[in-house]
């Protein structure tokens, strides 16, 4: 079945960037969300990209596409301890259920 | 003040119980969903529902039951055959919006004793 795929822990200093990485194995994805989860709440969307696109900036966020490899990334700048959370790469098709495929979260730490 | 509410956030069942967990939104969205969230194993589909008395089972809906008899209300009961029910539960909803943002409540944890 379809999988999303996320290494499970990144610590980075304050300041420094981050970068979340994510791979998924189903081609036919439309739409590639990145979630954000604080402790003990729900997630809240952050950004999402379609995937006809290569990059989308946000703000401090830069998400990268690469459809060959079906890899995801998140970059965050100037990375911040309100910053810390898990973050989870998603997928979904266009038509019909929209079932969105989430990924194990990525917990990040961030390091005064 | 839109938004999707679950009650309660903590809830703590013994062995052999059944509980119901409730979620409510006032987004007027049509679809509804019920995660379970365990660590290191990301969000699994338990139920949705794409309208009002209509719900389909998602990966794992075993030992669960849901209803859907309001647009705004999708109930999750765990029943006792369910083998491992302690978790975090997520219940989220969405429109049928061009990039199917799901909006999600705060969760309820359960913990069976």
């Amino acid at each position: 079945g379809e999988d999303v795929e996320q290494s499970l822990f990144l610590s980075v200093r304050e300041g420094d960037s981050s970068v979340i990485n994510c791979t998924y194995t189903d081609s036919s994805s439309t739409y590639l969300y990145w979630y954000k989860q604080e402790p003990g709440a729900g997630l809240q969307l952050l950004t999402y990209i379609f995937s006809n696109m290569d990059m989308k900036q946000d703000q401090r966020l830069t998400v990268l596409l690469n459809k060959k490899d079906k890899h995801l990334s998140l970059r965050i700048a100037d990375t911040q301890t309100g910053d810390s959370a898990i973050y989870f790469c998603a997928d979904s098709h266009s038509g019909g259920y929209q079932k969105v495929t989430f990924g194990t979260g990525t917990k990040l730490q961030v390091i005064p | 003040d839109g938004g999707i509410t679950q009650s309660p956030k903590y809830l703590f069942r013994k062995e052999g119980q059944n509980v119901t967990l409730s979620c409510e939104q006032n987004l007027n969205h049509d679809a509804m969903y019920w995660y379970r969230q365990d660590p290191g194993q990301g969000l699994r589909l338990i139920y949705y529902s794409q309208i009002v008395n209509d719900f389909q089972k998602g990966d794992i809906a075993e030992g669960y039951s849901v209803s859907r008899e309001k647009k705004e209300s999708f109930p999750l009961t765990v029943t006792s055959a369910q083998k491992n029910p302690t978790a975090f539960y997520l219940c989220a909803s969405s429109t049928w919006d061009s990039n199917n943002e799901q909006f999600f409540g705060p969760g309820t944890r359960l913990t069976v004793l």
